[in-house]
């Protein structure tokens, strides 16, 4: 599995509420990626991280912000939780041998 | 901008018939390819990266660069083979490992 865990793996929250998901690491990886997954419209990527303090948008990062500040923390924060960001999340890493990526358990978000 | 297509959202078959999961991308470099799989409620694993041409549990993908396509096939599926399959597309270069994925294709393999 890579040594990528998420956390919370379910949360229910309410339209308007800041959420913040945590992606965790233990393989000292350089480039992470967070990306959401709903039916019809595949993975998405929302963010990524090619380093400490080193972000960037992915296509779907309106509504969305994130953080890294240690190698092996990727956070993703919804500044204000709206029904449309009800989703699965999955974190990524990418692999030390070429460009797969090796992904998390997911987080399921309800945003009521 | 890079694309990938999987035509379809669903496929059903029975056990023991062969399957081929279709994948087209458009790039205009040189890509690299993978397909993923998600069994229910699990994490994605990669499945089959086609630098490699390897096959896992029985299933090959061959890039055709004339056709852009990457479909992925299994001769006799099988029902553990009902997951999620998602097609994926990495274009190297400055892009920062991103991927683009496929809308996915469900498969449901019937007894």
């Amino acid at each position: 599995d890579a040594g990528i865990t998420q956390s919370p793996r379910h949360k229910v929250t309410e339209t308007g509420t800041p959420v913040t998901l945590r992606c965790h690491q233990t393989e000292n990886h350089r480039y992470m990626y967070w990306y959401r997954q709903d039916p019809g419209h595949g993975l998405r990527l929302i963010h990524y991280s090619y380093g400490v303090k080193d972000t960037d948008k992915g296509e779907v990062s309106d509504g969305y912000s994130v953080s890294r500040s240690k190698t092996e923390d990727f956070l993703l924060t919804l500044e204000s939780a709206t029904s449309s960001q009800t989703s699965v999340y999955f974190c990524a890493i990418r692999g030390l041998a070429g460009e797969e990526q090796f992904f998390g358990p997911g987080t399921r978000l309800t945003v009521l | 901008a890079q694309r990938v297509t999987q035509p379809e959202k669903l496929l059903s078959v029975f056990k023991g018939a062969p399957v081929e999961l279709k994948c087209n991308y458009s790039y205009s470099g040189s890509p690299e390819l993978f397909w993923y799989v998600q069994y229910s409620r699990q994490r994605l694993q990669l499945l089959l990266r086609h630098i490699s041409r390897e096959s896992i549990k029985g299933f090959t993908a061959d890039l055709n660069k004339g056709e852009t396509s990457f479909h992925l096939k299994k001769p006799f599926a099988q029902e553990e083979d009902s997951a999620m399959y998602y097609c994926a597309l990495a274009t190297g270069g400055t892009s920062y490992g991103k991927l683009t994925f496929g809308q996915g294709t469900i498969l449901t393999v019937h007894p």
